[in-house]
């Protein structure tokens, strides 16, 4: 099982200023790497596929970046509604896993 | 508009069984894979059951071999999920997600999620 582990674990930023999150895989995915945002009672939203495509509808300022084992969103000018928890998976090898998460909360 | 509903969820005995279901509209459900994704209390997400557009091959968690189930009918355009030998450790809410593309597992829409409760 390939094992994603991000970091850091929680991400103190203030209104405007960039973010930027990290996620590692125990071997290489390619690509084949997703991240998600999600807002407590919700289910996640998808952000980026394919390590750095972003989804419908996504803003400009979340993009990602990396292949292999390295990864990295950065949002690049934080607004309210970013504040969330943000989440890795690849899509590489079965079974299919995520990060633990990154929490994302108002400094 | 894509739409996925769940249903099935609610607290059962550990040992017992349930069903969950996920009925699809606004895409030809039928050309992509599809999945169960979990999240327990105050947990991260945890990628639980997948299977391929026109139900050609099954994939499972190893947590959840054996026990669990994923099926569909593309002529209702519904998931299903059939749980068995339930752990209180499988308790968690429980969502059923689209894949972006027909060959891909990573996923553009999600449903609201059904809570499993497995308790005593």
């Amino acid at each position: 099982e390939i094992v994603m582990t991000q970091s850091p674990g929680t991400l103190s930023v203030s209104l405007g200023e960039r973010a930027t999150l990290s996620c590692r895989a125990s071997q290489s995915v390619s690509s084949n790497l997703a991240w998600y945002q999600q807002k407590p009672g919700q289910a996640p939203r998808l952000l980026i596929y394919g390590a750095s495509t972003r989804a419908t509808g996504i803003p400009a300022r979340f993009s990602g970046s990396g292949s292999g084992t390295e990864f990295t969103l950065t949002i690049s000018s934080l607004q309210s509604e970013d504040f969330a928890v943000y989440c890795c998976q690849q899509y590489n090898n079965w079974p299919r896993t995520f990060g633990q998460g990154t929490k994302v909360e108002i400094k | 508009e894509v739409q996925l509903v769940e249903s099935g969820g609610g607290l059962v005995q550990p040992g017992g069984s349930l069903r969950l279901s996920c009925a699809a509209s606004g895409f030809t459900f039928s050309s992509y894979a599809m999945s169960w994704v979990r999240q327990a209390p105050g947990k991260g997400l945890e990628w639980v059951s997948a299977i391929r557009g026109g139900g050609s091959s099954t994939y499972n968690a190893d947590s959840v071999k054996g026990r669990f189930t994923v099926s569909r009918d593309d002529s209702k355009n519904t998931l299903y999920l059939q749980m068995s030998s339930l752990r209180v450790e499988d308790t968690a809410v429980y969502y059923c997600a689209k894949s972006v593309t027909v060959s891909t597992t990573n996923f553009d829409h999600w449903g609201q999620g059904t809570l499993v409760t497995v308790s005593s």
